[in-house]
């Protein structure tokens, strides 16, 4: 069955560095998502991506993220300055436009803790 | 608002059934997503209502009532690798995105 791919699964990082997050959606899906999860807490949405740009966003995506999909496969998330609140698993999603009988597929997550 | 409210945890006994309900406030959804996930894993994808009604999936189904605001998630012959977080989403079409509810950890016993 066709899966996201996230790299890397943890990730360590210091206070203010830049940390950049990999997803390889599903080959045939048109829409891409980050959400967040910190420890204990709800799902949250970051921002949704078609069509080469942003469609939507959420409040918690503000000027220190950014996404990207440098080439036809990968879809990355950038934070640029993190901070000890960002330390959460950081799921990427995929779908296509049937969203209603196919959902949305998720990665198995990049654990991101800012120390 | 778009609130999503389902009770935090759940006990039941293995192959019994179980119901999980959720409620939501909103003035934007168009549809209702059910997700089960395991701990340190990604949600996993189980139903999706958009009318009112029953939606059956094996052992699996889920109900949603739009004027109430109310969907369930019924579990039937309970397995022990049932033991997750069930996870209530709502959809919102104009934003293309899932607004999650805190989910339910559902514990299943011998």
């Amino acid at each position: 069955e066709p899966e996201v791919t996230q790299t890397p699964s943890h990730q360590v990082t210091q206070m203010g560095q830049e940390v950049i997050l990999r997803c390889v959606p599903i080959s045939n899906h048109l829409y891409f998502y980050w959400y967040r999860q910190i420890l204990g807490q709800k799902v949250e949405f970051l921002v949704s991506f078609y069509n080469n740009e942003i469609s939507e966003k959420s409040e918690i995506f503000d000027d220190q993220f950014s996404v990207e999909r440098p080439d036809g496969s990968n879809f990355t998330l950038k934070i640029r300055s993190t901070k000890l609140e960002d330390s959460a698993m950081y799921f990427c999603a995929s779908s296509t436009r049937d969203r209603a009988n196919d959902g949305y597929t998720f990665g198995s997550g990049t654990r991101l803790t800012v120390v | 608002g778009q609130n999503i409210d389902q009770p935090t945890e759940m006990t039941a006994t293995e192959g019994a059934i179980v119901q999980i309900n959720c409620t939501y406030q909103t003035s934007g959804f168009n549809g209702l997503f059910w997700y089960q996930q395991h701990a340190g894993e990604a949600p996993t994808f189980l139903s999706y209502n958009v009318l009112d009604g029953l939606e059956e999936k094996g052992r699996f189904s889920s109900f949603l009532s739009r004027s109430k605001g109310y969907s369930y998630l019924l579990l039937k012959e309970l397995q022990m690798k049932d033991s997750a977080s069930y996870l209530c989403a709502g959809y919102n079409n104009a934003g293309n995105m899932l607004t999650f509810g805190g989910g339910t950890r559902l514990m299943v016993k011998p």
